[in-house]
């Protein structure tokens, strides 16, 4: 069955520090991959999206890798912030015009 | 404000009630899509509509319904209520049918928390 799979344990980590997040998928072939950001009781926020031919994409502090034949998404946050501090998540198509969130992962950001 | 507006805000009330959610697009965007999340779960698909017609359909239950007007707003109806459906319900819209135009993804409303007691 399709499967979209982010750590659910939250990521930790120390202010300046760059943060790292996963998105593993299975039985998807997606042409592309978004990244939101959700803060909490808050509507996700658009942040990046990668296609299926790119390898990477850079925005700001942000950056994305799109792996399909790994059929993983890296997602950076480099000299994180404690504003950072929020649950992150990837997006794909689904097929059929349908667009499936993983779970998030939450990502703690200490001053 | 993203420019999706959903109305109400928050909605309480009884098991076996009805009630409709509202949801007016960004400007210019033809397809509205509509998610629920669950307290501590992700974003379920419910369905979508480009241009006044279902295009997709997620794990709609057969107690909800949708549709689109001609003027692009949305309505979620969700009837026989249950405990289960208290969830927050997102609305989204986006310019095109497969959700995204160069770097452009989905903009979201910041949702209707119903609670149902």
């Amino acid at each position: 069955s399709q499967k979209i799979e982010q750590n659910s344990e939250a990521l930790n980590i120390q202010e300046g520090k760059t943060a790292t997040l996963t998105c593993n998928y299975t039985n998807y072939s997606p042409a592309y991959l978004q990244w939101y950001r959700q803060d909490p009781g808050r509507g996700p926020v658009f942040l990046l999206l990668i296609r299926e031919n790119e390898k990477e994409k850079r925005k700001e502090r942000l950056k994305v890798t799109f792996d399909t034949t790994l059929k993983q998404s890296l997602f950076h946050i480099t000299a994180s912030q404690p504003a950072d501090s929020a649950t992150y998540l990837c997006a794909l198509e689904g097929g059929g015009f349908k667009t499936i969130f993983g779970a998030g992962t939450r990502l703690f950001v200490k001053a | 404000d993203s420019g999706v507006t959903q109305t109400p805000k928050h909605l309480i009330t009884a098991t076996g009630q009805r009630v409709t959610l509202r949801c007016s697009p960004r400007s210019g965007d033809l397809s509205v899509y509509w998610y629920q999340q669950s307290l501590d779960q992700g974003l379920q698909f419910l369905i979508q509509y480009y241009n006044g017609e279902e295009r997709a359909k997620g794990n709609i239950l057969e107690r909800f319904s949708a549709q689109q007007f001609p003027d692009l707003h949305s309505e979620l109806n969700l009837s026989s209520l249950e405990l289960g459906d208290s969830a927050l319900y997102f609305c989204a819209s986006s310019r095109w049918t497969g959700g995204v135009l160069l770097n452009y993804g989905y903009t979201f409303g910041s949702g209707t928390r119903l609670t149902v007691v």
